[in-house]
C-alpha cells in the first residue's frame, strides 16, 4: 500500500522569506501523480501545485515550485517570497495513475508566517 | 455553476443517532468520495464512487454507508454515530481524467456527545 509521510508537523517563516515544506511517500507504481493542497482555517481545500510523475521537470506555480525526486520519493514544496497569505495547513498527496478520486494524503504541516 | 455542495456545514450528534451528509456536485463528475479529516492524520478516504450505481470502500470505511443512485449526488450514512465519528467530512469529485484535480466540498464538522 501506498503512504505518504510529512514529517514536520509545523514550520514558520518569515514574510518575503523562502520556506520548503518535505513529504516522502512510498509505493511500487511506476504512474502516478503527486499533489500539494493548501487548507487555509477557511477549511477549503485549494490545490496549490501537482506533479506527474512520468515528467522529469519540476512543477511551478507562480511562487511555488516543486523538487520532486522519483529515486528517492521525495516531493518538496517550495514558497518563495512569503506572504501573509500563505499561511495554513498544507498537505502532501499521493494517486495512483487511473484511480481518479483516490488520494492518499500525508498528515499535514501547518505554516506559520511571521511579518 | 457551484461545484461541490456538502451539508450541513457543522452538526452534533448524540451516541447512537443516525444521520446522512449530503453532498452533490454539478459538473457531471464520475468519481466521487468521502474523506475524513482528524488533528495529525491528515484527510482518510472512507468511501469512494467511479460512476452512478459503483461505490467501493477506502481506507476507514467502518460505521459509515454510502450509495450513488445519480451521478450527481452521493450521501454518506452514520447509522449508528459514536465518539470515534467526531470528525470534519469532506466530500470531493473528478472528472477522473489523467491528473485531474479533485474538488472539494466545504467540509461538515460533525461532533458526538
Amino acid at each position: 500500500a501506498q503512504t505518504v509521510t510529512q514529517s514536520q508537523p509545523e514550520m514558520s517563516v518569515q514574510e518575503a522569506e523562502t520556506v520548503t515544506l518535505s513529504c516522502t511517500y512510498d509505493t511500487s507504481e511506476s504512474d502516478y501523480y503527486l499533489f500539494w493542497y493548501k487548507q487555509p482555517p477557511s477549511r477549503q481545500m485549494i490545490l496549490v501545485i501537482r506533479q506527474e510523475a512520468y515528467k522529469q521537470q519540476n512543477a511551478t506555480e507562480n511562487r511555488f515550485s516543486v523538487n520532486f525526486q522519483k529515486a528517492a520519493k521525495s516531493f518538496s514544496l517550495k514558497i518563495s517570497d512569503s506572504q501573509l497569505g500563505d499561511a495554513a495547513m498544507y498537505f502532501c498527496a499521493y494517486r495512483s495513475a487511473g484511480q481518479g478520486g483516490k488520494l492518499i494524503f500525508g498528515q499535514g504541516t501547518e505554516l506559520s508566517v511571521k511579518p | 455553476n457551484a461545484g461541490v455542495t456538502q451539508t450541513p456545514k457543522f452538526q452534533v450528534l448524540k451516541t447512537g443517532q443516525s444521520m446522512t451528509l449530503q453532498c452533490a456536485q454539478d459538473m457531471n463528475h464520475e468519481y466521487m468520495s468521502w474523506y475524513r479529516q482528524d488533528p495529525g492524520m491528515g484527510l482518510r478516504l472512507i468511501h469512494y464512487s467511479v460512476g452512478a450505481g459503483i461505490t467501493d470502500q477506502g481506507e476507514v470505511p467502518n460505521g459509515y454507508n454510502v450509495s450513488r443512485s445519480t451521478t450527481e449526488d452521493f450521501p454518506l450514512r452514520l447509522l449508528s454515530a459514536a465518539p470515534s465519528q467526531t470528525s470534519v467530512y469532506f466530500c470531493a469529485s473528478s472528472s477522473g481524467q489523467t491528473n485531474e484535480k479533485l474538488f472539494f466540498g466545504s467540509g461538515t464538522q460533525l461532533s458526538v456527545l
